[in-house]
C-alpha cells in the first residue's frame, strides 16, 4: 500500500494563481483532512472529509475549497493565491474518527507564494 | 493561549540517555495523537491513546487524564530519534488540537 500520496512535492506560484493539491490513498480511509503548517505553530485545519461526498469546513478555510468525489481522492484547491497561504500543506486520513483511529499524513507539499 | 501546549520547546541530548516531552492540554478529550516529523519529511504517528501507557520499542507515552498531562519518554536515545515530536489532542471525532512541537536532537 502506498497510504497516503500528496502531490506536487514542491510549488511556486505567484500571486493571484490557482493551483490543486492532489491527495489520494489506497487504505480505504472514510475521514480525510487537509492541514496546513506555518513555522513555530501547530497544525491548523483546513478542511475535512467523512466521507465521499461529504465535506466540512475546519479552522482556516478562507482562500481553499475542496471535494470529495471518490473515497479515495480528497483535491485541495487554491484560488487567487496569497502570501499568506505559503505553507506546508499535510493530507492525512484516517479510518474513521480520530478518538480511536490512527491518522496517516502525506508527505507534505511546500507551497511558496510570490 | 493554545488549548495544547508541550514542553520542551527544543531538547538536546546525547546518545543514551532518556528524554521526556511533556504535553499539556486545556479542554476534556477524548484521545491523544503523539506524532513524528523528521526534517524535511512527513508525519508518522507514534501513538494513540486514551488512557494508562502504552510501549513500542524504546518509546514509551503515559497520560493522566484527571491532570491533562501526557508524556512521551525515549530510553537509549539514539541520533535516529532527532526530529519534531508532535502531540495532539481530540475531543471530538475530526478535530485534531496540535501543539507547536518539540524539536528533539541527539548528539552522537
Amino acid at each position: 500500500n502506498a497510504g497516503v500520496t500528496q502531490t506536487p512535492k514542491f510549488r511556486i506560484l505567484k500571486i493571484g494563481q490557482s493551483m490543486t493539491l492532489q491527495c489520494a490513498q489506497d487504505m480505504n480511509h472514510n475521514y480525510m483532512y487537509w492541514y496546513r503548517q506555518d513555522p513555530g505553530m501547530g497544525l491548523k485545519l483546513i478542511y475535512y472529509s467523512v466521507g465521499a461526498g461529504i465535506t466540512d469546513k475546519g479552522e482556516v478555510p478562507n482562500g481553499y475549497n475542496v471535494s470529495r468525489s471518490t473515497t479515495e481522492d480528497f483535491p485541495l484547491r487554491l484560488e487567487l493565491a496569497a502570501p499568506s497561504q505559503t505553507s506546508v500543506y499535510f493530507c492525512a486520513s484516517s479510518y474513521g474518527e480520530m478518538r480511536g483511529n490512527t491518522i496517516y499524513f502525506g508527505e507534505g507539499s511546500w507551497l511558496t507564494v510570490v | 493561549k493554545n488549548e495544547v501546549e508541550q514542553s520542551p520547546q527544543n531538547l538536546t541530548a546525547q546518545e543514551g540517555e532518556f528524554i521526556t516531552i511533556n504535553c499539556s492540554y486545556s479542554v476534556g478529550i477524548s484521545a491523544l495523537h503523539w506524532l513524528q516529523q523528521h526534517p524535511g519529511g512527513g508525519i508518522v504517528s507514534l501513538f494513540m491513546l486514551s488512557s494508562g501507557k502504552k510501549k513500542h520499542g524504546r518509546l514509551i507515552a503515559t497520560i493522566n487524564i484527571q491532570e491533562k498531562h501526557s508524556s512521551l519518554h525515549i530510553t537509549a536515545s539514539h541520533p535516529r530519534d532527532s526530529a519534531v515530536y508532535i502531540c495532539a489532542a481530540t475531543s471530538n471525532d475530526y478535530k485534531l488540537s496540535f501543539g507547536a512541537g518539540t524539536t528533539v536532537t541527539v548528539r552522537a
